[in-house]
């Protein structure tokens, strides 16, 4: 049972195109993080977040964790080559010992 | 700092070979992790330790051992090999279960 759906599943854009991807669950998490991983490495946590309603911004890159902690957002502002790759949300409940991770959307930006 | 190495990089089996794969990490953290990752499915957890001498299972675990002798090292043990597991295998760390995880480069495997 896969607990955390993200969608697209791929993404095709063109340079300079705004964009958002998902992550929805019918489970509450304690808190849920956003990785990026690019071709050959290990995904590489871009955010957390733990708070019903809560934005972060990382330059272009907005995140929102959903008011009853269920889902989450990714939306990126004027996408740039260097942000293809593959993005995973990966949430937690409270005293968990483990990550659980999402199935992923594959970005690509076309210059 | 080195964060978190997998050894090795590629490895090719034959249906029924066995083999290990290891990932050490030089952050002093409590917690690791074995994760495979299969196209459409992100990253499933095989194992996992919250110290030295513990080991737990995880969504995925028949089919694979593990063991954690030493705090910094993690061992991921096939003793047969399956086509299933065809797989890109990671391995992670951290202090605590929730936190930031530390991701190895990955081990991409191949059973025939």
């Amino acid at each position: 049972t896969q607990l955390l759906e993200q969608s697209p599943q791929f993404l095709s854009i063109q340079e300079g195109e705004n964009l958002t991807v998902y992550c929805n669950s019918s489970s509450v998490f304690s808190s849920l993080q956003w990785y990026r991983q690019e071709p050959g490495e290990g995904p590489v946590l871009l955010v957390t977040v733990v708070t019903g309603g809560e934005v972060k911004k990382l330059k272009r890159l907005t995140f929102q964790f959903g008011d009853a902690r269920k889902d989450s957002s990714l939306h990126i502002t004027a996408a740039q080559p260097g942000d293809t790759g593959l993005y995973l949300c990966a949430g937690s409940w409270t005293g968990a010992n483990n990550l659980f991770f999402g199935t992923g959307t594959r970005l690509t930006v076309i210059p | 700092n080195a964060g978190v190495t997998q050894t090795p990089k590629f490895r090719v089996l034959k249906t029924g070979q066995s083999m290990t794969l290891l990932c050490a990490q030089d952050m002093n953290h409590e917690y690791m992790y074995w994760y495979r990752q299969d196209p459409g499915m992100g990253l499933r957890l095989i194992h996992y330790s919250v110290g030295e001498g513990t080991t737990a299972k995880g969504e995925v675990p028949d089919g694979y051992n593990v063991s954690r002798l030493k705090k910094q090292n993690f061992l991921l043990g096939l003793e047969s090999a399956a086509p299933s597991q065809t797989s890109v295998y990671f391995c992670a760390s951290n202090y605590r279960g929730a936190e930031k995880l530390f991701f190895g480069s990955g081990t991409q495997l191949s059973v025939l």
